[in-house]
C-alpha cells in the first residue's frame, strides 16, 4: 500500500522553463512533508519542506505547494536549470516529532539545455 | 552542515556470505538513525530504525535475523546482512539527524550491495 505516490516517473523540461514535480498522499495524519532531490549512486539530499499548516513554501527557485484536502503537494522549479537534472523524491513524515519518512516513487527529471 | 557517511559505497559478495555497512554521523550524535533500502526505479523503503543503546525496530516484513542493527555509539550504527542472497541485492541508505538542529534527516551516500 503506497501511502506517498509520484504517478509521473519522469519528466522533461527546457532550461529556463518551469518544472512542476507532483505527488499525492492517502494518509490525512501526515503533517510534514519533504522534498529530496538525488543522484544516481548517491544518498538523496534534502530541497524544501512544508508544514501542513502552510501551503506554500518558498526558497530560491524551489516553491512547495499543500493541498490538504486533495492530499496533493507539488514541487516548482523555475527557471530549471540543466543541473536540476535529478532523482526527486516526496516524502511524508510518518507521525509527528518523528524523523521517520515515507518516501514516493520518485519522478526523474530531466532538464534539457 | 552535518554529515552522515556511509562505508563502503559499494559491495560485491557472495552468496551465503554475510556483510556489514556501516553509517556514521560525522559531526553530530544521532540517537536514532535511519535504514533504507531501495530497489532500482522504485522507491526508498524504511526498513528499521536503530536507536542507540537498544534494539532496533523493524518494519513490517522486515526480517530482524536477517538485517543485523547494532547502534553501540551515539555516532555509529550498522548493518549487517546475513547469509547474503542475490534477492538482497540492492541500494541501502541510512540517514540520521542532529537532534539539537533544526533540520532535517541527512542521508549518507548508499551502500550498492551485488550478491552473486
Amino acid at each position: 500500500d503506497q501511502q506517498v505516490k509520484q504517478n509521473s516517473p519522469s519528466l522533461s523540461v527546457q532550461e529556463g522553463r518551469i518544472s512542476i514535480l507532483n505527488c499525492d498522499y492517502t494518509n490525512s495524519m501526515f503533517d510534514y512533508f519533504l522534498w529530496y532531490k538525488k543522484y544516481p549512486a548517491e544518498g538523496p539530499t534534502f530541497l524544501i519542506s512544508i508544514s501542513s499548516i502552510k501551503d506554500k513554501n518558498e526558497d530560491g527557485r524551489f516553491t512547495v505547494f499543500l493541498n490538504k484536502s486533495a492530499k496533493h503537494l507539488s514541487l516548482h522549479i523555475v527557471p530549471s536549470q540543466p543541473g536540476d537534472s535529478a532523482v526527486y523524491f516526496c516524502a511524508a513524515r510518518g507521525t509527528s516529532g518523528t524523523y521517520k519518512y515515507i518516501f514516493g516513487t520518485g519522478t526523474r527529471l530531466k532538464v534539457l539545455a | 552542515g552535518a554529515v552522515v557517511s556511509q562505508h563502503p559505497s559499494w559491495v560485491i559478495c557472495k552468496s551465503g556470505t554475510s556483510v556489514k555497512i556501516e553509517c556514521r554521523s560525522l559531526d553530530f550524535q544521532a540517537t536514532t538513525m535511519f535504514w533504507y533500502r531501495q530497489f532500482p526505479k522504485q522507491s526508498l523503503m524504511l526498513m528499521a530504525t536503530s536507536n542507540e543503546g537498544s534494539k532496533a525496530t523493524y518494519e513490517q516484513g522486515v526480517e530482524k535475523d536477517k538485517f543485523l542493527i547494532n547502534h553501540a555509539s551515539l555516532t555509529l550504527s550498522t548493518l549487517t546482512v546475513t547469509s547474503a542472497h542475490p534477492e538482497d541485492s540492492s541500494f541501502y541508505i541510512c540517514s540520521a539527524r542532529d537532534p539539537r538542529a533544526n533540520t532535517e534527516a541527512f542521508f549518507g551516500q548508499g551502500t550498492r550491495l551485488t550478491v552473486v
